[in-house]
């Protein structure tokens, strides 16, 4: 079935340090894969996203690799920030017409200073 | 940039009424819209996805008679939830794409719509 497993469901880090959070998908047939940062009350907003000819991208702060074989792909924020504080969601694109997103269960990111 | 509107932001409703909910794309045609249904401190959960000038595709689970889905332009699709019961209370938020079929791209959000039904 349409499955994307997330984890961990929270993560709490000392300001400076790095958080990692996981995903996995279970069609090999997804081709992309975003992630969004949703702060409390507001709509989500793509941070990253990567396509699956390539394994990785960075982008500041913020990378995303991904292991096709293994069919999983994670985020990495490094230097936190107090404002890095929200929830993140993966999603992996699947197949049938219109490419939908499916999402994670998300991940509550705390970043204390 | 890429925005999509929703209104109403909240709505509270008497229990067997309906709701009206819409999502319009302010500076992009949008094939095709998806319709999110997110319980507090829970995922993005996808109900149907929505195509200008056909029926709706909805996900298992979703009642499609409960949940009417119109993409009636390029631009705007709306959300109705019939006969509106107080398990229908949730955080409904629309989305778009400028991607089509295999090109799948960006989802843009809404700001999302509140649904209380008392």
């Amino acid at each position: 079935g349409e499955n994307v497993e997330q984890h961990p469901s929270t993560l709490s880090v000392q300001e400076g340090d790095s958080a990692v959070i996981k995903c996995t998908y279970s069609d090999s047939a997804s081709n992309y894969f975003p992630w969004y940062k949703q702060e409390l009350g507001k709509r989500p907003q793509l941070i990253i996203d990567i396509r699956s000819n390539v394994g990785e991208k960075k982008d500041q702060r913020i990378a995303v690799t991904l292991n096709k074989t293994a069919k999983h792909f994670s985020l990495h924020i490094t230097e936190t920030q107090p404002e890095d504080s929200a929830v993140y969601f993966c999603a992996a694109s699947f197949s049938g017409g219109y490419n939908k997103l499916i999402f994670g269960a998300g991940t509550r990111l705390a970043v204390h200073p | 940039g890429a925005v999509v509107s929703q209104h109403p932001s909240r709505v509270i409703c008497k229990s067997g009424t309906s709701v009206k909910i819409e999502c319009r794309s302010l500076d992009f045609q949008a094939t095709t819209m998806f319709w999110y249904r997110q319980f507090p401190k829970q995922s993005l959960m996808l109900m149907a996805t929505s195509n200008e000038g056909s029926k709706a595709t909805y996900e298992q689970g979703v009642e499609k008679d409960k949940f009417l889905i119109n993409h009636a332009s390029l631009t705007l699709s709306t959300l109705t939830v019939t006969s509106a019961h107080p398990e229908d209370s949730s955080f409904y938020i629309c989305s778009a794409t400028k991607g089509q079929g295999a090109n799948t791209g960006e989802l843009f959000f809404g700001e999302g719509s509140r649904l209380t039904v008392l």
